[in-house]
């Protein structure tokens, strides 16, 4: 199976700062890789598809990027609904394995 | 609008067997796969298989083969899991969510089921 290696476990970060989350995979993905946002209590959202596209409806201010075994999300102006917990999760190979999540705060 | 609505919450004796159900609406339930993910309290996700409601095909993983059964319902627009042989480690919130045949994230989710595992 391929691992997903997610940094950092924690961030805290303040409004309107830029926040990269990190996520690297065991072997070549191949783009095949997808960002979530899960707030408390509340079900993963998909937020950006294919290493870098956005997700219907989601803000501008997220984008992705990366190639290979190397991926992040940016979140732009971080906002207070921004405070969740955000996972990655590479679908470019059965079975499909996510990362153990990035706690935001604020700070 | 797409909507994925699971079953309640679950309290379960350590060796019983439980029926997670999802019911779709708002999309063609034959055009997507259905997944099953599992989320230990405080812990990451971890997925557990999936089905194609268009011929109930599944696939597995290997750790969750002998854990959970996949099946869907197109007349009800239905999926369910059942999870036999309960212990602790089963003590999780389960979710259902919808995938695209082309595409193979997960775009729209259940609300989750709560399943704790107690005597």
């Amino acid at each position: 199976d391929i691992q997903m290696t997610q940094s950092p476990a924690s961030l805290s970060a303040s409004l309107g700062e830029t926040v990269t989350i990190e996520c690297r995979a065991s072997e070549d993905i191949y783009n095949g890789l997808a960002w979530y946002q899960q707030k408390p209590g509340k079900s993963p959202q998909l937020l950006i598809y294919n290493a870098n596209s956005l997700h219907t409806g989601v803000p501008s201010r997220f984008s992705g990027s990366g190639s290979g075994t190397q991926y992040s999300l940016k979140i732009n102006s971080l906002q207070s609904e921004d405070v969740a917990s955000y996972f990655c999760q590479q679908y470019y190979d059965y079975p499909y394995t996510f990362g153990a999540g990035t706690k935001l705060e604020l700070k | 609008e797409v909507q994925l609505q699971q079953s309640g919450p679950e309290l379960q004796r350590p060796g019983a067997s439980v029926k997670l159900s999802c019911k779709a609406s708002g999309y063609t339930f034959t055009e997507y796969y259905m997944y099953w993910v599992k989320q230990r309290p405080k812990q990451g996700l971890e997925l557990i298989g999936r089905i194609d409601p268009e011929d109930c095909s599944t696939d597995y993983v290997e750790k969750f083969k002998n854990k959970a059964t996949l099946t869907a319902d197109t007349s009800s627009n239905t999926a369910y899991m059942q999870l036999s042989s309960l212990t602790s480690e089963d003590t999780a919130t389960y979710f259902c969510a919808r995938g695209p045949y082309e595409q193979l994230y997960m775009d729209a989710w259940g609300q989750g089921a709560s399943v704790t595992v107690s005597s």
